[in-house]
């Protein structure tokens, strides 16, 4: 079973610029999440998909982040513009169960350097 | 006060030992809790889901202590490739999300 895959795996862009992030989860997965985890913080959730819809966006720091998850595969979460904050690793996650259970699995992460 | 704390370390276990650390949680009402492995610079994997009567995987113990709000792991016979980032996640009880702890750090030397 492939496992969930993100692209790119390191994408270092200047501020102001945009980057598109992509996820694809395990194939059958209708849950997907977004996290990410800032230089010397905890990783914290930025938002949950159910299929193509947000479940939970709580998470989102500002609206220059945009995600989405059209058909309900893949997902992208798009910076614009990019901040020297947003500097850190985003993992997308997805799960078959909703409340963890049978586990999360985790996609090795897009390192993003903003400059 | 954080939602998830942990002790950061790094706990320096010879080969072979027993170490042992805790993870505390705020909201009472969280309902699943899990631990992640997290090596250098890779994503977390699922290590073992807690279960409010404990439970065991080989030599990986977890218990759950709802009264004191803590989650504790425990390792025997440590091997060098236990060495690894042990985060504690915990599924809070509104929605999906996971809260993470910082993660605890642990070194096994030969």
């Amino acid at each position: 079973e492939a496992g969930v895959t993100q692209f790119p795996s390191h994408s270092v862009i200047e501020k102001g610029q945009t980057v598109t992030l992509r996820c694809d989860p395990i194939s059958g997965h209708d849950n997907l999440y977004w996290y990410r985890r800032v230089m010397g913080k905890e990783i914290k959730f930025l938002l949950h998909f159910v299929k193509e819809s947000k479940q939970d966006e709580s998470g989102m720091p500002n609206n220059r982040f945009l995600a989405e998850r059209t058909g309900g595969t893949y997902s992208t979460l798009k910076v614009q513009p990019a901040e020297l904050e947003d500097s850190g690793v985003y993992f997308c996650a997805s799960s078959q169960f909703e409340g963890g259970y049978g586990g999360y699995t985790f996609g090795s992460g897009t390192r993003l350097t903003v400059v | 006060r954080k939602e998830v704390e942990q002790d950061p370390g790094p706990f320096n276990v010879p080969e072979g030992a027993t170490v042992a650390f805790n993870c505390t949680y705020s909201n009472s009402a969280s309902q699943s809790f899990f631990w992640y492995r997290q090596d250098c610079r890779k994503e977390p994997k699922l290590l073992m889901s807690v279960y409010s009567s404990g439970n065991e995987d080989g030599r990986f113990t977890a218990q759950l202590n709802r009264a004191s709000q803590y989650i504790s792991l425990l390792i025997r016979d440590s091997k060098l490739s236990d060495s690894a980032t042990y985060l504690c996640v915990v599924n809070q009880a509104a929605g999906n999300k996971l809260t993470f702890g910082g993660g605890t750090r642990v070194l096994v030397k030969p």
